[in-house]
């Protein structure tokens, strides 16, 4: 099973770009794929997209299409996730969640709080 | 987008009685390639990341204990706990990613009476 490690709080501007990374260890990095969810304060559960490194695609939500953009470096094992143009409702905790290939998201990271103020 | 909905919002649960959470999704789950239905619960406990509680339906991950049951196919599914613990206390979320975008249901909060 591999292990994620998230980048540390963030606090943004409206209109400016966060990006958190996500970096992984304990197993192969391109056995595994890797999906963002996030969670407004008191909310539910929101899966933003997914990123499968070992045949580079990505598939995001519709709502998250225009703005949010996953790379994975496989060099360092780490996926990071920019989300641009930001705004007060993207203040949430943005959680890297991973699984084999195909498989239930069985390792998530502690997740990552981001902060849209003026 | 596959919809889910689960129900009840709220369970509060004396210690050592049953729980039983559903989950109804828009459409069906099963893959027909593989007859699998991919439906997965998901357990935030208070202060932590959620967790994988089980798996396609009725495989619980790592370390569950086996007071822990999934059931259903298609579009209804049963997650059901024989007896309540403390440890239990949390929100339940189930997931279906039979197809993009993933969706989850609106979460069950579990809590002691």
């Amino acid at each position: 099973q591999v292990q994620v490690v998230q980048s540390g709080a963030e606090v943004r501007k409206p209109g400016s770009s966060v990006n958190v990374s996500c970096k992984a260890s304990g197993d192969t990095f391109s056995r595994h794929y890797f999906n963002w969810v996030r969670q407004a304060p008191g909310q539910g559960l929101e899966w933003m997209g997914v990123i499968t490194p070992m045949v580079g695609t990505t598939n995001y939500a519709r709502k998250f299409q225009d703005t949010v953009t996953f790379i994975a470096d496989g060099s360092t094992s780490t996926v990071h996730m920019e989300l641009s143009s930001v705004r007060s409702e993207d203040t949430a905790v943005y959680y890297c969640a991973t699984g084999l290939l195909g498989g239930p998201l069985d390792s998530w990271g502690l997740g990552t709080l981001v902060t849209v103020s003026s | 987008d596959i919809v889910m909905t689960q129900s009840p919002l709220s369970l509060p649960v004396s210690p050592g009685e049953p729980a039983s959470i559903s989950c109804r999704a828009s459409e069906s789950l099963l893959d027909t390639d593989d007859t699998t239905s991919y439906l997965d619960w998901y357990v935030q406990k208070p202060g932590q990341p959620p967790q994988l509680l089980m798996y396609t339906v009725s495989n619980r991950a790592s370390g569950v204990p086996d007071r822990f049951s999934g059931s259903g196919s298609g579009t209804d599914f049963t997650l059901k706990i024989s007896r309540v613990e403390a440890e239990d206390v949390g929100v339940y979320y189930c997931m279906q990613r039979v197809e993009l975008p993933c969706t989850f249901g609106q979460g069950t909060r579990l809590e002691i009476k």
